[in-house]
């Protein structure tokens, strides 16, 4: 069992360009999650999902795009890259939500 | 919304001794308080959590406990040891979403 991955580990973006970061959970989780983090601010929710075909805003949506088509998969897409989305960017899933969340190994993700 | 707050941002001990991490919440409805434990490149994972209807829980050297009154929680380590050293995160969930908040993290670093 793979249990969560992300893709790529890494990534180098100019700004201005587009780039989505895979999540991928084989858990059969019906809530997902996108979290930055950032030195000194921990991390911080971007969006979620409660079950496929549902998403909502977190704390930090802006810029940030997701959609939860299946169970398995929840894509974060960056429309138009800028400096400040440098950072790490974890995605994380829940049996439901309000349960302990399982993250996945993280894309870090550099914006020049 | 959730509003967590973690002390200390920094914790340095001696190996054997005790450490303790305190945070609080706002939302009064939250029920739901996870540990993680962070290490250096890695995900975070969950180390320790406990919920609304127990005061105090304890698992081998670490235990958490929760004074709802007062709205807040700590972890507890006990008998530290340099494996300890990592960043470790609480968090609350509850109330309307049910959505993770987290604290900004606390380094804890063990000396040999």
């Amino acid at each position: 069992t793979a249990g969560i991955t992300q893709a790529p580990t890494s990534q180098i973006l100019a700004a201005g360009r587009s780039m989505t970061l895979r999540c991928t959970q084989d858990m059969r989780h019906n809530a997902m999650y996108w979290y930055r983090q950032d030195l000194g601010l921990g991390l911080r929710l971007i969006h979620y999902s409660n079950t496929a075909g549902t998403t909502g805003k977190g704390e930090v949506p802006d810029g940030y795009s997701v959609s939860r088509a299946n169970t398995d998969d929840f894509p974060l897409t960056l429309a138009s890259a800028v400096p400040s989305q440098t950072s790490v960017y974890f995605c994380a899933s829940s049996l439901e939500n309000g349960n302990e969340q399982f993250f996945g190994p993280g894309t870090r993700l550099t914006v020049l | 919304g959730e509003n967590v707050e973690q002390h200390p941002s920094t914790l340095s001990v001696q190996e054997g001794d005790s450490a303790v991490i305190k945070c609080t919440y706002s939302d009064s409805a939250s029920n739901y308080f996870p540990w993680y434990k962070q290490e250096l490149g890695k995900r975070p994972q969950l180390i320790i959590d406990i919920r609304s209807n127990v005061g105090e829980k304890k698992d081998q050297r670490i235990a958490v406990t929760l004074n709802k009154t007062a709205k807040h929680f700590s972890l507890h380590i006990t008998e530290t040891q340099p494996e300890d050293s990592a960043v470790y995160f609480c968090a609350a969930s509850g109330g309307s979403n049910y959505k993770l908040t987290f604290g900004k993290g606390t380094l804890l670093t063990v000396n040999p």
